[in-house]
């Protein structure tokens, strides 16, 4: 497509329950970048994969996330045992280089 | 460690006046500076950018941007607002056009008739 699209647009969880998140990058992109918005923390960095690199993981907070990048595009994100703290909108971007990081529409996650 | 302040958390500006948002940024090099948008529900939507050269840089839907090393700041500017411009806008800073992006907490606009 012609932008960075993620699914699904919205998820309703329970707590303890895991989630999956995914986007697809615009093609030939070869950075994606997950970010975490929420009320109180504003807009937070996760994890950033740049081509065959290791992925920066400095942003998670906490062994409960992860995420992959299965032959450099797609991405998901997983959320163990989420906990309501992790509700939030979870924004997907990728990039080329040396370029502006163009985001997706995000998922909105809320843990019931 | 990279920051970014946008000291007005609302701005309350007439449809047609002219606009300036506020952005200070903390980093020791020359920094990457970008604007965003963000609409009610929807993601975040580039505005402008600067890499390097002119300090003045021009970005869609009428806006502008100036980066003045000496304040560490970089405001953006329209000079004549539009309902349709009611956002939220984000600016934010990075080391380098592979790094991770450091937002600011937004600046909510609010245009009125």
């Amino acid at each position: 497509g012609a932008g960075v699209s993620q699914s699904p647009s919205n998820k309703v969880t329970e707590k303890g329950k895991d989630v999956e998140l995914r986007c697809d990058p615009i093609s030939g992109h070869t950075a994606l970048y997950w970010y975490r918005q929420s009320l109180g923390q504003g807009l937070e960095f996760l994890i950033y994969f740049q081509g065959n690199s290791a992925p920066d993981k400095s942003g998670l907070p906490s062994d409960r996330f992860s995420a992959e990048r299965t032959g450099g595009s797609v991405s998901t994100l997983t959320i163990q045992r989420t906990q309501q703290e992790d509700s939030a909108v979870y924004l997907c971007a990728s990039s080329l280089a040396r370029s502006s990081a163009f985001f997706g529409q995000g998922t909105r996650l809320t843990v019931v | 460690a990279q920051s970014v302040t946008q000291p007005d958390i609302h701005i309350t500006v007439s449809e047609g006046a002219s606009l300036e948002l506020r952005c200070n940024y903390s980093y020791g090099a020359t920094p990457y500076l970008f604007w965003y948008v963000q609409s009610p529900g929807q993601g975040l939507q580039l505005l402008l950018k600067y890499f390097s050269g002119d300090t003045l840089v021009q970005g869609i839907k009428g806006f502008e941007a100036e980066f003045k090393r000496s304040q560490s700041s970089f405001n953006l500017r329209k000079p004549s607002v539009h309902w349709s411009d009611a956002a939220e806008y984000f600016c934010a800073v990075a080391e380098g056009g592979y790094s991770t992006l450091t937002f600011g907490k937004g600046t909510m606009l609010l245009v009125s008739p």
